[in-house]
């Protein structure tokens, strides 16, 4: 299984609203990942999780929360979001935070749109 | 701080031509760098990687790079468009010690029959 999951496929919420992205793999990594892409944009990186523990937060507004339960899965909670927040949200993992890099595997994303 | 350039955000070609997308890089060290490519509303899949072993890197799909330090480079190659290919195409380049990417601002290919 070389797969990063990513659920829902598609989102759309109120400013108001609170809602969980989520991303899982079974390939044994353990370093997992949040991007975020907007149109006819590279991807950015909002977050690193390595072995479970938040390892970089790269100036990410609060409103984003993420949370890594185990090493197979990763959540981004959104609360109080601006529609400018309205991306591609990508999860990736690769086998370490740290250490020679062999590239990471994504996610189809989570489409995102705050209303 | 490292850093990846992409040359032409967009780029056409024949279906059965070659295809030359440009990635410079700007790294203090032996940098590991990456292409990925993404197909409309998809997520980034990795094409091929330099990490510091061959020169030339062969990748999925027919695609290749070969890195140079003279000239900073990590060209991708095709010899063959295929309509297929059609898709945007992101140059990254990893931060020492993480797999951090750090992603150019991506060039567009489009293959016309």
């Amino acid at each position: 299984d070389t797969e990063v999951t990513q659920t829902p496929k598609h989102l759309v919420m109120g400013m108001t609203n609170k809602k969980s992205l989520k991303c899982e793999q079974h390939m044994g990594h353990r370093a997992m990942y949040w991007y975020k892409q907007k149109a006819k944009k590279p991807p950015e990186l909002m977050f690193v999780y390595s072995y479970e523990k938040l390892s970089i937060n790269e100036s990410v507004p609060s409103r984003f929360s993420p949370e890594c339960p185990n090493s197979s899965l990763l959540n981004l909670h959104l609360h109080a979001l601006q529609p400018e927040d309205s991306a591609l949200y990508l999860c990736a993992s690769s086998q370490e935070g740290r250490g020679k890099p062999i590239g990471a595997f994504f996610g189809q994303g989570t489409r995102l749109t705050v209303v | 701080a490292q850093s990846v350039t992409q040359l032409g955000s967009h780029v056409s070609v024949s279906e059965g031509a070659l295809v030359l997308l440009r990635c410079n890089y700007s790294s203090s060290v032996p940098p590991y760098l990456f292409w990925y490519v993404q197909y409309p509303n998809q997520g980034l899949q990795l094409l091929l990687k330099y990490t510091s072993a061959a020169t030339l890197v062969k990748g999925i799909n027919g695609f290749e790079a070969e890195f140079k330090k003279s000239e900073t480079s990590f060209h991708l190659t095709k010899p063959s468009a295929h309509m297929s290919d059609a898709a945007e195409y992101f140059c990254a380049v990893s931060e020492s010690g993480y797999n951090k990417l750090i992603f150019g601002a991506g060039t567009r290919l489009a293959v016309h029959p």
